[in-house]
């Protein structure tokens, strides 16, 4: 079975600060894997992905993610917060069809 | 485009109520997907189409709960009697295909409150 595990709920940073959400998975296969953001009252956002090939992905708004296969993991990075990061960001994985697992969530928060 | 278009944005309806959530997907694409997103449970996937046709509503909660895709262009999630635990975000998402879920576009969501 398929599984995501993002082990932090809530995490406050400083503008310009760097920013790292984790995320663990569990899956029988090669897993295609995803970040997405949930501004409030919005829906989610594709920032990146990936499917194969070069295990550093570049996505949008200055996100990027590193594919672990050994640590199965897929963190978030963001070098220099700005305010407007500030919003829900969920970790998913799946496989190339069918339905995605998605985790529970990091509520990121912003301070000036 | 427009996106993928849901409506209402909010719903407030008293328990026993029947109600009806609906989703116009992006043009073209070929699946669509309806979640429901809580506090408790997170992203939970309810069924998902491709091409008009439901692939799998194994997350449907209940008989309560039905899903509907009548044309490439409108789809319908039904609750039916309504009940306060059903009070939830429900998202409905399209996607080009899912051959390699390359990218589900998400609607804003309606947020339903059951009384």
């Amino acid at each position: 079975a398929q599984s995501v595990t993002q082990p932090d709920i809530h995490i406050t940073v400083s503008e310009g600060a760097s920013l790292e959400l984790r995320c663990n998975y569990s899956y029988g296969a090669t897993p295609y894997l995803f970040w997405y953001v949930q501004s409030p009252g919005q829906g989610l956002q594709l920032l990146l992905k990936y499917f194969s090939g070069d295990t550093l992905v570049q996505g949008i708004k200055g996100f990027e993610a590193e594919f672990k296969r050994s640590q199965s993991s897929f963190n978030l990075r963001k070098p220099s917060v700005h305010w407007s990061d500030a919003a829900e960001y969920f970790c998913a994985v799946g496989g190339s069809w069918g339905k995605l697992q998605f985790g529970a969530g990091t509520q990121v928060v912003v301070t000036p | 485009d427009a996106g993928v278009i849901q409506s209402p944005r909010h719903e407030v309806t008293e328990m026993g109520q029947e109600v009806t959530l609906r989703c116009k997907p992006i043009s073209g694409h070929d699946y669509l997907f309806w979640y429901r997103q809580t506090m408790m449970r997170g992203l939970e996937l309810l069924i998902y189409f491709n091409n008009n046709v439901p692939i799998d509503d194994s997350g449907m909660p209940e008989d309560r709960f039905s899903a509907k895709m009548p044309n490439a262009s409108f789809s319908t999630l039904k609750i039916q009697p309504s009940e306060p635990r059903d009070s939830a975000v429900y998202f409905c998402a399209s996607s080009p295909r899912t051959a390699r879920n390359e990218k589900l576009f998400f609607g804003s969501g309606t947020q339903l409150s059951v009384l």
